[in-house]
């Protein structure tokens, strides 16, 4: 089976720049997590959708960040503008339900470099 | 509110010897645990879980887990390392008073000496 899939896998934009993020999950996953890793540290949930209806964004910094799930399936999330600080690997992960007993599947992840 | 520490930020054994990661966590309801693996540029696998069944755990590439109520602790061990091993662990937890979201340790780069 196919894995997620992320595009693109670097990018580098300067700040004050827009950028967007695509997220193809695995298919049939009804949930989708957007993660942001800082180096060295571990990944911070942004945003988690159930099929295309969003379950949690308690942690998305809403007043730049933004992000969709249309028809439940691809995932799209935007930086606008970008901050120095917003350097990080964005990590798309999906899980067939929502659930502890449910794992979680990463795809590569995002390199976002902002100058 | 449930936290996970990793004690390390970086840890060393030599090709053949024992690995233990160290992973502590607080939670006021019954946990539920993971150990994930990142390898270089990619993204995170899971290597075992704990859901309230048996408490020594047993995951992919030789690795197991025990859980420890009592310790609050969920250790990785594995009994030989490999040069394959070296990547980063990363331990979290889940539970129902968290919408079992993952809450996530800050990792654990583990470098293996040939």
């Amino acid at each position: 089976e196919a894995g997620v899939a992320q595009s693109p896998r670097y990018k580098i934009i300067e700040k004050r720049q827009s950028v967007a993020f695509w997220c193809n999950p695995i298919s049939g996953h009804a949930t989708l997590y957007w993660y942001q890793q800082i180096l060295g540290q571990g990944p911070k949930l942004l945003i988690q959708f159930q099929n295309n209806g969003v379950v949690d964004d308690s942690q998305l910094p809403k007043d730049r960040f933004s992000a969709e799930r249309l028809k439940g399936v691809d995932s799209t999330l935007k930086i606008q503008p970008a901050k120095l600080e917003d350097s990080a690997v964005y990590l798309c992960a999906s899980s067939l339900v929502r659930g502890y007993n449910y794992e979680q599947y990463f795809g590569p992840g995002t390199r976002l470099t902002v100058t | 509110a449930q936290s996970v520490t990793q004690l390390g930020s970086h840890v060393s054994v030599s090709e053949g010897a024992l690995v233990l990661l160290r992973c502590n966590y607080s939670s006021s309801v019954p946990p539920y645990l993971f150990w994930y693996v990142q390898y270089p540029n990619q993204g995170l696998q899971l290597l075992l879980k704990y859901t309230s069944a048996a408490t020594l755990v047993k995951g992919i590439n030789g690795f197991e887990a025990e859980f420890k109520k009592s310790e609050t602790s969920f250790h990785l061990t594995k009994p030989s390392a490999h040069m394959s091993d070296a990547a980063e662990y990363f331990c979290a937890v889940s539970t129902a008073d968290s919408n079992y979201q993952l809450i996530w340790g800050a990792g654990t780069k583990l470098i293996i000496k040939p």
